[in-house]
């Protein structure tokens, strides 16, 4: 069925480091990819999204591409901060359908 | 403030009680889903509802319950509750076609069941 996989956590990375985190989805169809990012104590928020194939989504200086080639959508950042520290989701949702997708959620922690 | 609004903010109940769980959605958006977030069982879907019906269904539990009115507001309602239904408890909506743009998130519900 349908899925999205993403690296398990939690990553513990230093202020100022390169930050990558994996997305694989299995999907048919075309679906809309998302990134939601979940500070301490608050809901899911929409970081950045992509809605075809080859589309670069970006915000707060995340991006994200969607690649159809290889069912990807990997989060990357050049340089993180301290408060970029929360748990990030990818969902994916299929063609012409509202429903949405998450992967697990990937712990992100930035240490000064 | 994302515009879903998730009352209470935080629950504390017993073993074997009732409560209900209010959201009221983003203005606009018909589609609403209840989310339950456990720390061992990660974030899972559990009901969507769309202009009043019921559309799909999760993992919902059978002593869970849900509706939504006429005033697109959506009500979850827990019985029977066990320890291990502590959780943070999150609705979302969503609009619908062109308009679609994913979910809006509320700040969730913490429920802790003694």
């Amino acid at each position: 069925g349908d899925s999205v996989t993403q690296m398990e956590g939690p990553v513990t990375l230093s202020e100022e480091a390169f930050l990558t985190i994996n997305c694989t989805y299995t999907a048919t169809g075309y679906p809309s990819l998302f990134w939601y990012v979940q500070y301490p104590g608050e809901g899911l928020q929409l970081l950045l999204k992509a809605t075809k194939a080859d589309d670069k989504g970006s915000n707060k200086g995340f991006e994200a591409t969607y690649r159809k080639e290889t069912t990807s959508f990997h989060l990357e950042k050049g340089s993180v901060q301290v408060s970029d520290s929360a748990v990030y989701f990818c969902a994916y949702s299929g063609g012409g359908a509202d429903g949405l997708t998450f992967g697990k959620g990937t712990h992100l922690i930035i240490q000064p | 403030d994302s515009g879903v609004t998730q009352t209470p903010k935080h629950l504390i109940t017993a073993t074997g009680q009732r409560v209900t769980l209010r959201c009221s959605p983003r203005s606009g958006d018909l589609s609403v889903y209840w989310y339950q977030q456990s720390l061992d069982q990660g974030l899972q879907f559990l009901i969507q509802y769309y202009n009043g019906e019921e559309r799909a269904k999760g993992n919902i539990l059978e002593r869970f319950s849900a509706q939504q009115f006429p005033d697109l507001h959506s009500e979850l309602n827990l019985s029977s509750l066990e320890l291990g239904d502590s959780a943070l408890y999150f609705c979302a909506s969503s609009a619908r076609g062109e308009k679609y743009n994913g979910y809006t998130f509320g700040s969730g519900t913490r429920l802790t069941v003694v």
